[in-house]
């Protein structure tokens, strides 16, 4: 069966660092494009970043632009996503999710447990 | 503020149906499919409508989805207490190219 297993969350002061990672497995993961989608406490699901099948096409919301990157091992069949200057309302659990295979972006049928990241003093 | 607007929270009686708006522009819902996902307290979102209105496997008839022109439509009919939830909208904006969800509406089934 379809698994996303999230890992790396975990407590950051602001301006530091933290890299997320995301272990696929029970399908073929270099087919498919893949998100990071994350829910601050009390807040809706916020779409984060995308990476294409490949890893030729990464797209990112305004909010995380330009501190966050997304990447992909297809040979670990492992996502990734390097979080740098981080902020408090950067505070949230974070999903990888799988889009629906050739398919709209924004269809998306698997989804990991998440992982928590705070972002605290 | 989302990009797609929801209403923040609708309710019905069981067995009742509700109606679920999602409402864009040119730029995303104009021009790009409507995606439904519920999200129910302490599991993770489930896709129910994707390209409008089709269901993955498993998703049950009383689930519907339309859109027109730049706003879609989650229905539910036949309402249950374990549909308490909140969904959410979400589409392609091709002027951004990003992904948005909307705001999310939190059904209550009274």
């Amino acid at each position: 069966q379809v698994q996303l297993v999230e890992s790396g969350g975990g407590v950051v002061q602001p301006g530091r660092s933290l890299r997320l990672s995301c272990a696929a497995s029970g399908f073929t993961f270099n087919r498919y494009a893949i998100h990071w989608v994350r829910q601050a406490p009390g807040k809706g699901l916020e779409w984060v970043a995308l990476i294409s099948y490949d890893g030729s096409d990464k797209y990112y919301a305004d909010s995380v632009k330009g501190r966050f990157t997304i990447s992909r091992d297809n040979s670990k069949n492992t996502l990734y996503m390097q979080m740098n200057s981080l902020r408090a309302e950067d505070t949230a659990v974070y999903y990888c999710a799988r889009t629906v295979l050739y398919s709209a972006y924004a269809n998306v049928d698997s989804w990991g447990q998440g992982t928590l990241v705070t972002v605290s003093s | 503020q989302s990009v797609l607007t929801q209403p923040p929270s609708v309710s019905a009686a069981p067995g009742q149906t509700v109606a679920i708006s999602c409402s864009g522009s040119f730029s995303n819902l104009g021009n790009n499919y409507v995606s439904w996902y519920q999200h129910l307290p302490g599991t993770v979102p489930k896709l129910l409508i994707y390209d409008n209105n089709r269901r993955p496997s498993g998703i049950p008839d009383r689930f519907s989805g339309s859109k027109s022109g730049t706003s879609g439509t989650l229905g539910i009919t036949g309402l249950q207490t374990g549909d308490e939830a909140d969904y959410y909208c979400a589409t392609w904006d091709s002027r951004l190219s990003v992904v948005v969800f909307g705001g999310g509406t939190k059904l209550t089934v009274l």
